[in-house]
């Protein structure tokens, strides 16, 4: 298995366009999280979806932000608009419900000028 | 609040020497985990141990748990260059949850 694969790898956006993050989990896994990771705040869980339902987004920071994922194969976080404060990396990361270990995508990394 | 927190938050040694790292958490907890995080990639899951374990052995990785003192301690036996990364302890506080909180991170420097 490839994975988890994350696209884009680098975003660079200007202050107030819309951002879209895609992740494709591991096959087979029913679980899914998107984090945010900066040196000031560390790594923050944003949302988590488990077979596709969203069940914590206790952590997405603000109404510009939201996550859905449509099937097993594919999620996405859109930021509109986006700031500077927005600027991190972003990682997704799937799981097996039963087996509690998540594996990580090598991240987005979002530069809001 | 961040659950774990991590001690020392940076710790450089020679390669060969032992690697041991500390994790405080405040709540109770179904089971903790270790990843590692080289620069600029994404997170890598080490081990587990459930509550109920005391300590556990993966490779050159030893991992013990008190849950009286909600603290676990990462040991690195024969540390190598490759070694060298940030290593973040994750705990999972309700069984069924899924949720990992992650502490800040000990950065690991080996030298050569």
């Amino acid at each position: 298995d490839a994975g988890v694969i994350q696209s884009p790898r680098h975003e660079v956006t200007e202050m107030g366009q819309e951002v879209t993050l895609r992740c494709k989990p591991i096959s087979g896994h029913n679980s899914l999280f998107w984090y945010r990771q900066t040196m000031m705040r560390g790594l923050e869980l944003l949302i988590y979806f488990n077979n596709n339902v969203p069940i914590d987004d206790s952590g997405m920071p603000e109404d510009r932000f939201s996550a859905k994922m449509p099937n097993a194969s594919f999620s996405t976080l859109k930021i509109q608009p986006s700031e500077p404060r927005d600027s991190a990396v972003y990682f997704c990361a799937s799981g097996d419900l039963a087996k509690n270990i998540q594996y990580f995508g090598a991240g987005t990394r979002l530069s809001v000028l | 609040s961040q659950q774990g927190e991590e001690d020392p938050q940076a710790l450089s040694i020679q390669e060969g020497e032992n690697a041991t790292m500390n994790c405080s958490y405040k709540t109770s907890i179904n089971n903790l985990q270790w990843y590692r995080q080289n620069s600029g990639r994404g997170l890598v899951h080490l081990i587990l141990i459930r509550s109920n374990e005391r300590e556990k052995h993966s490779g050159r990785l030893r991992v013990t748990l008190d849950t009286s003192k909600k603290s676990s301690s990462l040991l690195i036996t024969a540390s190598r260059a490759a070694d060298t990364a940030s290593y973040f302890c994750a705990t999972v506080r309700i069984q069924g949850a899924q949720k990992l909180v992650f502490g800040q991170g000990t950065r690991l420097t080996i030298n050569p």
